[in-house]
């Protein structure tokens, strides 16, 4: 069964440093979507992605947050100056297939961890 | 805005008991509705979704039914296993389909032999 993967499963970083989280959506899906989901915390969405761009944001995703399709099958996050608050398990999601359904189906996450 | 509001947890049952987990919605439109499962140290699966009012949905045991009435959207089993000890998350995705998920708090469900 298709499915969505992420890497790496555990980044640890200093504060202020850059992070690229990966994901690798499944292969028919034409939106994509990254969450967050702060320790003991509810799931929270970041952005979606479709058609190259971005389709919403939400106000967690500021300037410090860019996502990219930088080829047929990776989708990244990138978080640029890390701050402590940054530390999370990063949720990326796709869905649409060319039948039209959008469950949205979800990787098993990385957990950041800035220190 | 659109919200989820589920029970607080944990909810603690033993082996073969009966388990609800209440989740109400508010939305501007008709959404549809999942619930979500997340496992120790595991990400989030979809356990079970309805698409419209007086659907219900059902998975491994299982159910939930959407009442618009109540905007309600609570989830049953009858009989829980040690197995089922996760945290489940109750979301609502507006029908215009390709939008965010909007999730509850979770609530954490452990159960005992």
């Amino acid at each position: 069964e298709p499915e969505v993967t992420q890497t790496p499963s555990h980044q640890v970083t200093q504060m202020g440093q850059e992070v690229i989280l990966r994901c690798v959506p499944i292969s028919n899906h034409l939106y994509f979507y990254w969450y967050r989901q702060i320790l003991g915390q509810k799931v929270e969405f970041l952005v979606s992605f479709y058609n190259n761009e971005i389709s919403e944001k939400s106000e967690i995703f500021d300037d410090q947050f860019s996502v990219e399709r930088p080829d047929g099958s990776n989708f990244t996050l990138k978080i640029r100056s890390t701050k402590l608050e940054d530390s999370a398990m990063y949720f990326c999601a796709s869905s649409g297939d060319l039948t039209g359904s959008y469950e949205q189906y979800f990787g098993p996450g990385t957990r950041l961890t800035v220190t | 805005g659109d919200s989820v509001t589920q029970m607080e947890g944990p909810v603690t049952l033993s082996e073969e008991a009966f388990l609800t987990i209440n989740c109400t919605y508010t939305a501007t439109g008709y959404p549809s509705l999942f619930w979500y499962v997340q496992y120790p140290g595991e990400g989030l699966q979809l356990l079970l979704k309805a698409t419209k009012a007086d659907d219900k949905g059902s998975n491994k045991g299982f159910e939930a039914t959407y009442r618009k009435e109540t905007t309600s959207f609570h989830l049953e089993k009858g009989s829980v296993q040690v197995s089922d000890s996760a945290v489940y998350f109750c979301a609502l995705l507006m029908n215009t389909g390709f939008q965010k998920l909007v999730f509850g708090t979770g609530t954490r469900l452990l159960v005992s032999p």
